[in-house]
């Protein structure tokens, strides 16, 4: 499988705990995009990557939220003392280096906090 | 930043029918607009997408309309069946930037 690929496909943990989650998209896609989308929502922005530098987060991140891409190639997400809010599902997506192409997803780390 | 918004929540439509979902947008500068199908428990799949520089694409079944002045752009699906029947999210973009997602419409299209 060529697609995006995210590890864990599910996730529980007890609140408190911290959670890491990892990405790897397609081959030679340079921008890596994380979401996360809890039920009947649409998926919310969390953080994008070019190659390795971050280069957006969202204000509605908190600082217990962090991600790295450290070789421009696969990335982790960690959520530190998870909260029951924090359950969700993760969705990573990746993009070609070409200009407004279509942002390709994997199947997305479902967290649950209990 | 952008904001969009996405009409209506749900949508049930008999088999063979047209369905029309709308959204808008906020943010001129974003010039990229993907609509996405999930289903149930699966990941997000582009089905159509359409850029500030047409006014309308169409792909078999489906269609997708941009009108870059009143910022809104619509999904129309013609001869409905139930495999349509899905959850369906727009989005909007600047060059090279993040995509924001409308808050979805759940189709269901009855046989």
């Amino acid at each position: 499988d060529t697609g995006v690929s995210q590890d864990p496909r599910h996730k529980i943990t007890k609140r408190g705990q911290n959670v890491t989650f990892r990405c790897d998209p397609i081959s030679e896609h340079n921008r890596l995009y994380w979401y996360r989308q809890t039920l009947g929502q649409g998926p919310e922005f969390l953080t994008y990557f070019q190659n390795e530098a971050q280069l957006e987060k969202s204000r509605l991140l908190s600082d217990r939220f962090s991600a790295e891409r450290p070789k421009g190639s696969f990335s982790t997400l960690e959520i530190q003392r998870t909260e029951q809010g924090d359950s969700a599902m993760y969705l990573c997506a990746s993009s070609p280096r070409d200009s407004n192409t279509e942002a390709f997803f994997g199947q997305g780390t479902r967290l649950t906090v209990v | 930043g952008e904001n969009v918004e996405q009409h209506p929540s749900t949508l049930s439509v008999q088999e063979g029918d047209s369905a029309v979902i709308k959204c808008t947008y906020s943010d001129s500068a974003s010039n990229y607009f993907p609509w996405y199908k999930q289903e149930l428990g699966k990941r997000p799949q582009l089905i159509i997408d359409i850029r500030s520089n047409v006014g309308e694409k169409k792909d078999q079944r489906i269609a997708v309309t941009l009108n870059k002045t009143a910022k809104h752009f619509s999904l129309h699906i013609t001869e409905t069946q139930p495999e349509d029947s899905a959850v369906y999210f727009c989005a909007a973009s600047r060059p090279l930037q993040k995509l924001v997602f409308g808050t979805g419409t759940r189709l269901l299209v009855s046989p």
